[in-house]
């Protein structure tokens, strides 16, 4: 599976878009871009998921740029309980190999 | 539904002894993993089942490690004998083939303190 980088930590304004960043400039044509997200002390939760499309669900939205090297998780209006880790993996989907490799993440502050 | 079960959900032991950590995934779900956190590795997968049947160990550490899952409701991972370097947040999560994105539902996990 493709590497991803991302920023170590970021802070976002409660009410404000939050716009978290991930580079995965190795990611093959069959790779999914997925972001799952870390509560203190929770299990990981998925968030969303893309190919190339934009995507969009209740939770956020994913822009992936068109060359797919890159992409960007947006919480429209981050609220305090949006704090938490953020980690972008890039996968195949439906190969049998489902395990998710979790990097560093981004460790998202609101700050009221 | 109520999600991914985990049991105990913190455990205390000394150094020597056996730990047996378990998990009940999503009922339907046919994939189901373990998964370790430390400060200093973050999350690593140690191994995962697809139909009861362990299909990628090769992140368990080491002997003392050992997984099973005698049905398709319920899993264990043992340490035995447990060391302090074992202390750790152990998640377990399961998903579905059926799902068409493979979205992996993680447990609360289990906090091993190994004294």
């Amino acid at each position: 599976d493709a590497k991803t980088t991302q920023p170590p930590s970021m802070d976002c304004a409660e009410g404000r878009a939050a716009n978290l960043p991930c580079n995965h400039s190795t990611i093959s044509g069959n790779e999914y871009v997925y972001w799952y997200r870390q509560i203190h002390s929770q299990g990981p939760q998925y968030i969303i998921h893309g190919l190339k499309n934009n995507e969009t669900n209740e939770m956020a939205s994913l822009i992936i740029t068109e060359d797919r090297k890159s992409s960007t998780l947006i919480l429209p209006h981050a609220t305090l309980r949006d704090t938490a880790v953020y980690y972008c993996i890039v996968r195949v989907v439906g190969t049998g190999a489902n395990n998710l490799f979790f990097g560093t993440g981004t460790r998202l502050t609101v700050i009221p | 539904d109520a999600g991914v079960i985990q049991s105990p959900r913190h455990e205390v032991t000394e150094m020597g002894q056996e730990v047996t950590l378990r998990c009940k995934p999503i009922s339907g779900h046919d994939y189901l993993f373990w998964y370790r956190q430390t400060m200093m590795r973050g999350l690593e997968l140690l191994i995962y089942f697809n139909n009861n049947v362990p299909i990628d160990d090769s992140g368990m550490p080491e002997d003392r490690f050992s997984a099973k899952m005698p049905n398709a409701s319920f899993s264990t991972l043992k340490i035995q004998p447990s060391e302090p370097r074992d202390s750790a947040v152990y998640f377990c999560a399961s998903g579905a083939t059926a799902q068409s994105y493979n979205e992996q539902f993680f447990g609360p996990g289990t906090r091993l303190t190994v004294l």
